[in-house]
């Protein structure tokens, strides 16, 4: 069964430093999404892409992230400078249409010291 | 933002027994959706509603759209050791913000054998 895959598992980081998470999305896929999840909280929504531009973004989105599909099959999420409050699973989904049924992967999980 | 109170936060219960969890929102969802999530995982959709009113069957589990499309119920019948997890509601206003998930704050289940 086709699924969407993320990597790295889990990244250790010094605050200040860059990180890129990378997704895989399920491949006939047209919509694209960033979750995160704070050890024990809700899942929160970050951020949607579909034909190559961000179609929306919540607060927690701000000018340290940025997101790229920089080849057609690899969907990026990039923090520029963590914080400590970054540290958070972080979920790559998808979908085919407009339904909500989204795919979620199994999360990579950040760690900010 | 949009909230979304889910309940109860945990349930213990024995195998076998059923199980009710709901959530009620402030403002109006289009489409609501059950997820699991298994530790470590990301989340896995369970139910997809998309009419107020509907009610939904997936094997064991039933879920209902409420009429004021302001809430949801999700029924586990004849728990199983499996069924351990969290269980999480999820809203789709629509419009533009398709895939953006408004998710509650999770139900725990834990099951005795």
């Amino acid at each position: 069964e086709p699924e969407v895959t993320q990597t790295p598992s889990h990244q250790v980081t010094q605050m200040g430093q860059e990180v890129i998470l990378r997704c895989v999305p399920i491949s006939n896929h047209l919509y694209f999404y960033w979750y995160r999840q704070i050890l024990g909280q809700k899942v929160e929504f970050l951020v949607s892409f579909y034909n190559n531009e961000i179609s929306e973004k919540s607060e927690i989105f701000d000018d340290q992230f940025s997101v790229e599909r920089p080849d057609g099959s690899n969907f990026t999420l990039k923090i520029r400078s963590t914080k400590l409050e970054d540290s958070a699973m972080y979920f790559c989904a998808s979908t085919t249409d407009v339904t909500g049924e989204l795919f979620f992967g199994e999360g990579s999980r950040l760690t900010v010291l | 933002g949009q909230q979304l109170n889910q309940s109860p936060q945990s349930m213990f219960i024995q195998e076998g027994e059923d199980v009710s969890m709901n959530c009620t929102s402030s403002s109006i969802f289009n489409t609501w959706l059950w997820y699991k999530q298994d530790p470590g995982e990301g989340p896995v959709l369970l139910i997809a509603l998309y009419k107020a009113g509907e009610l939904t069957s997936n094997g064991r589990l039933t879920a209902q759209f409420g009429i004021t499309r302001k809430d949801s119920f999700l029924n586990i019948s004849a728990s199983i050791p499996s069924d351990v997890g969290i269980y999480f509601c999820a809203g789709q206003r629509g419009g533009t913000s398709y895939g953006k998930l408004t998710f509650g704050q999770g139900t725990i289940l834990t099951v005795h054998p």
